[in-house]
C-alpha cells in the first residue's frame, strides 16, 4: 500500500520563525513535490525534485527552500514564516517517466502562522 | 500560466447521477487527471484521461475532449460518501501538474 506521510497534521508557528515541513515516501518514487493549498485557489506547486539533490521551482517558491537529501525525503523550509504563509501543505510523489503517472498525496499539514 | 476553470460548487441528491465539467488551455497538453479530496484529507486519484472519449471506472466516469479542451467527471447512483471535492488537474508537456480551484459536491438524502 502507498504511502506518503508528512511529519505533522497541525503546527502553530510565530512570524519570524524559521519552519520544517517534513514529508516522507516508502514508493521509491523519482518526483516528489510540495503544494499549498488555499480556498478558492486549488493547490499551487511551491518547489519538485526529481531526484535527490536536485530541485526545481514551481508556481510560486517566494520565501521557501527545500531539501532532497534522500530519495523518500523531501523537505520544506520557510525560512522566515510570515503571516500569509499560513495554509495548508501538501506533499505529493509519483513515479519519474514518459508517461503522466498520478501523484499520490500526504495527508496535509495545517500551519498557522501567528 | 494556464488557467484550468471548474464550478466552485455543485449539489445533487442521492441515488442521481452529476457531470462536473473542466476546461483548461490546450497549448501543452499532456494528460488530465481527476482527484477527490475529501474535507481535511488528502487527495486521492480517480481517472486519467490522454486521449479523446469516455474512461469508466465503476460509479465514476471521465471525459475528454482534447481539442476542445474539455473534460467532465460523471458520478452516478450518488451516494453520501461521495460529498467531498474534486480537482481537475493537467499536465503539461516540460511543466508538472495544474490544478483548478475544486468542485466542492454536496450530496444531500
Amino acid at each position: 500500500d502507498v504511502k506518503v506521510t508528512q511529519s505533522s497534521r497541525y503546527l502553530v508557528k510565530r512570524t519570524g520563525e524559521k519552519v520544517f515541513l517534513e514529508c516522507v515516501q516508502d514508493m521509491d518514487h523519482e518526483n516528489m513535490f510540495w503544494y499549498r493549498q488555499d480556498p478558492g485557489l486549488g493547490l499551487r506547486l511551491i518547489y519538485f525534485s526529481y531526484d535527490v539533490k536536485m530541485k526545481e521551482k514551481g508556481d510560486i517558491p517566494e520565501g521557501y527552500s527545500v531539501s532532497r537529501e534522500k530519495k523518500e525525503r523531501f523537505s520544506l523550509i520557510l525560512e522566515s514564516a510570515s503571516t500569509n504563509q499560513t495554509s495548508m501543505y501538501l506533499c505529493a510523489s509519483s513515479l519519474l517517466g514518459g508517461r503522466s503517472y498520478e501523484q499520490y498525496f500526504g495527508p496535509g499539514t495545517r500551519l498557522t502562522v501567528t | 500560466g494556464q488557467n484550468i476553470d471548474q464550478p466552485t460548487e455543485m449539489t445533487a441528491t442521492e441515488g442521481a447521477i452529476v457531470q462536473i465539467n473542466c476546461t483548461y488551455q490546450t497549448s501543452g497538453f499532456n494528460g488530465l487527471f481527476w482527484y477527490q479530496q475529501h474535507a481535511g484529507e488528502a487527495p486521492t486519484f480517480l481517472s486519467y484521461n490522454v486521449l479523446d472519449g469516455l474512461e469508466e471506472k465503476g460509479r465514476f466516469s471521465s471525459f475528454l475532449s482534447r481539442s476542445k479542451g474539455y473534460s467532465y467527471l460523471l458520478l452516478k447512483e450518488l451516494q453520501m460518501k461521495d460529498s467531498a471535492s474534486y480537482l481537475c488537474a493537467v499536465r503539461y508537456y516540460g511543466q508538472n501538474f495544474v490544478f483548478g480551484p475544486g468542485t466542492r459536491l454536496s450530496v444531500l438524502p
